[in-house]
């Protein structure tokens, strides 16, 4: 198993432009997640996902947006990158269905440079 | 929602000696609270867990504690070696997300 897969690992932006970060997983994981870290703020929750066709908010949704249209794929998406999105970004999954809660496993994050 | 606040945010500690963290958090339907380390430029990876319906659980060098009337849980590495310096992450698990404290930047000093 490859795990949970991020690319691209580095991406440098422009202010106003858009992409995709990519995350797929081959574990059957049902619960999806994304996170952005930034220096002394912890792990922060975007958009998560409990299953296909599901998504909702965490923490600090606005500006990106997600879908679910498959259990393996969660790919974020920045609609107009802002410098304030500069951060890496980290992908996590799990087996946990209906509050039968068990460990996120991570992809090796994704370095993102608006400038 | 879940919030979860962890202290201290940096922590100094002779080799040999133990380090605690420790972490509060505020719903109290969240019934799974996991530990992860992360490496300077790796991913965190999880180093123990502990569930609701227990009140504490080791691994070798490594325990964490949880009281539920309080709702706060803390983390113990005894015995430190240089390789436990890293950032240390606590976690709260409630309905559907899971929320993670600041972090802890832990020292070991030789």
């Amino acid at each position: 198993n490859a795990g949970v897969t991020q690319t691209p690992k580095f991406q440098v932006l422009k202010t106003g432009q858009s992409m995709t970060l990519q995350c797929a997983q081959d574990m059957n994981h049902e619960y999806m997640s994304w996170y952005r870290q930034d220096p002394g703020m912890g792990l922060r929750l975007i958009h998560y996902s409990v299953g296909a066709g599901i998504t909702d908010q965490g923490e600090v949704p606005n500006g990106y947006n997600v879908s679910r249209s498959t259990t393996e794929d969660f790919p974020l998406r920045l609609l107009s990158a802002a410098p304030s999105q500069t951060s890496v970004y980290f992908c996590a999954s799990s087996y946990s269905v209906l509050g039968n809660n068990s460990p996120l496993h991570f992809g090796n994050g994704t370095r993102l440079t608006v400038t | 929602g879940e919030n979860v606040e962890q202290h201290p945010s940096t922590l100094s500690v002779q080799e040999g000696d133990s380090a605690v963290i420790k972490c509060t958090y505020s719903d109290s339907a969240s019934n799974y609270f996991p530990w992860y380390k992360q490496e300077l430029g790796k991913r965190p990876q999880l180093i123990i867990d502990i569930r609701s319906n227990v009140g504490e659980k080791k691994d070798q060098r490594i325990a964490v504690t949880l009281n539920k009337t309080a709702k706060h849980f803390s983390l113990h590495i005894t015995e430190t070696q240089p390789e436990d310096s890293a950032v240390y992450f606590c976690a709260g698990w409630g309905d559907d997300k899971i929320i993670f404290g600041k972090g802890t930047r832990l020292h070991i000093l030789p």
